[in-house]
């Protein structure tokens, strides 16, 4: 089955830096990566998504790049805020559709 | 408005005693599923459902039993829950399997003693 590993586990970044989290997976036939925020105490919520027939995405200081060659798809986060603080976790579906397999999370904090 | 529920919030119990949390969606989502949150392990599904009488196993579905009798309700059973079981557990649902983004409910944070 899928297999999707995520690095860092925790990054600390200045304000107004950039943030990368990087995430491998393992099924090439896995076509859907969305990224989850969740905030301390709170519900996952989805941030941002690709899916295989592209390449970068991107919404305001959030992007996404996949590399589906190398398997591999990473989230940047430009002019990191205060609000940015969260735990991460990336995501790929597997089974056509029917599963979605996380990473292990990125607890990033934005140091003021 | 549009929501995932999840009862109970907070539950502390002994092993062995049997207990149901209830997930609820008023989306009329076709997708629904469970996932338990462990720290260094991210989430893990245990079980999903990709529509009413359709359920199917996750990573981690030792211990666990599903139903899905009606499309909006999608309850976890733990028979015997032994302290292994002690997690935060997050109910989720998607309009269809492949590709939907997930909406999570608010979570259970179970502890069995």
């Amino acid at each position: 089955g899928e297999n999707v590993e995520q690095h860092p586990s925790t990054l600390s970044v200045q304000e107004g830096d950039s943030a990368v989290i990087k995430c491998t997976y393992s099924d090439s036939a896995s076509n859907y990566f969305p990224w989850y925020k969740q905030e301390l105490g709170k519900r996952p919520q989805l941030i941002i998504d690709i899916r295989s027939n592209v390449g970068e995405k991107k919404d305001q200081r959030i992007a996404v790049t996949l590399n589906k060659t190398a398997k591999h798809f990473s989230l940047h986060i430009t002019e990191t805020q205060p609000e940015d603080s969260a735990v991460y976790f990336c995501a790929a579906d597997e089974s056509g559709g029917q599963k979605l397999v996380f990473g292990q999370g990125t607890r990033l904090t934005i140091n003021p | 408005e549009a929501q995932v529920t999840q009862n109970p919030r907070y539950l502390i119990t002994v092993t062995g005693k049997k207990l149901t949390v209830t997930c609820s969606q008023n989306m009329n989502h076709e997708y629904m599923s469970w996932y338990r949150q462990d720290p260094g392990l991210g989430l893990r599904q245990i079980y999903y459902s990709m529509n009413v009488e359709v359920t199917d196993k996750g990573d981690v579905p030792e211990g666990y039993k599903v139903s899905r009798k009606e499309k909006r309700n999608f309850p976890l059973i733990l028979e015997s829950p032994s302290p292994n079981q002690t997690s935060l557990y997050f109910c989720a649902s998607s309009l269809r399997q492949g590709g939907n983004e997930q909406f999570f409910g608010p979570g259970t944070r179970l502890t069995v003693l």
